[in-house]
């Protein structure tokens, strides 16, 4: 399976943006982008998710880097509601597995 | 809309006991189903995963066994505890492997 690297651990301030990155060097064609998160002593809940095109939605922004080899999660201001894990998966278009590393934990200050 | 409802949310049971968790999903159809583990301050740890009635795939030999009875129907068992299988239990959902939505875990501790 091909594998993703994330910082320990971010600290942003309220209101300010979060850029976490996530490198996967050994990406292959077909491996789609996830990325989840975690609040303490809940289950995970999905944030986006890509394969070439950088993506946005309500909760953030992925983008892409054009050899694919890495990406960056943006949440655009950050709320003391979005300390958590935050994981970065690469799912094979043919896979119906998300293995889950030890993601980034991201800290909030008021 | 689709649901997921996972029980009990927690459960203290003595090495050496049974256990069972069962885990229903509402509102779809056919969905894949998966069983994850999270020991305190660990990551998760896909457990089993099933495309369909009765196909149980294990990622990890363990204590732990899984079945899916039922289409929207899948159940943790094990025949007896081991202290190591104390943890947090996340039931999630699927359409073909996209977005997984997980449920509200349960919250084991085997004593």
């Amino acid at each position: 399976d091909a594998k993703t690297t994330q910082p320990n651990s971010m600290e942003s301030n309220e209101e300010e943006p979060v850029h976490l990155p996530c490198n996967h060097s050994t990406i292959s064609g077909t491996d789609y982008i996830h990325w989840y998160r975690q609040l303490p002593s809940q289950g995970p809940e999905y944030v986006i998710h890509g394969l070439t095109s950088n993506v946005n939605n309500r909760m953030a922004s992925l983008a892409i880097a054009e050899d694919r080899k890495s990406s960056t999660l943006i949440l655009h201001r950050a709320t003391l509601r979005d300390a958590a894990v935050y994981y970065c998966i690469l799912r094979a278009s043919n896979d119906y597995k998300l293995s889950f590393g030890a993601g980034t934990t991201v800290t909030v200050r008021a | 809309s689709q649901t997921i409802h996972q029980w009990p949310a927690t459960l203290v049971q003595p090495v050496g006991s049974p256990l069972s968790l069962e885990c229903t999903v509402e509102g779809t159809s056919n969905p894949n189903l998966y069983w994850y583990r999270q020991a305190a301050g660990r990551g998760l740890q896909l457990l089993f995963y099933s495309v369909g009635i009765g196909q149980i795939s294990s990622e990890v030999p363990q204590n732990l066994s899984a079945s899916r009875p039922q289409d929207r129907q899948f159940i943790l068992s094990s025949k007896k505890l081991l202290l190591s299988d104390s943890g947090f239990y996340l039931c999630a959902w699927s359409v073909l492997g996209e977005k997984l939505f997980f449920g509200s875990g349960t919250q084991l501790s085997v004593l």
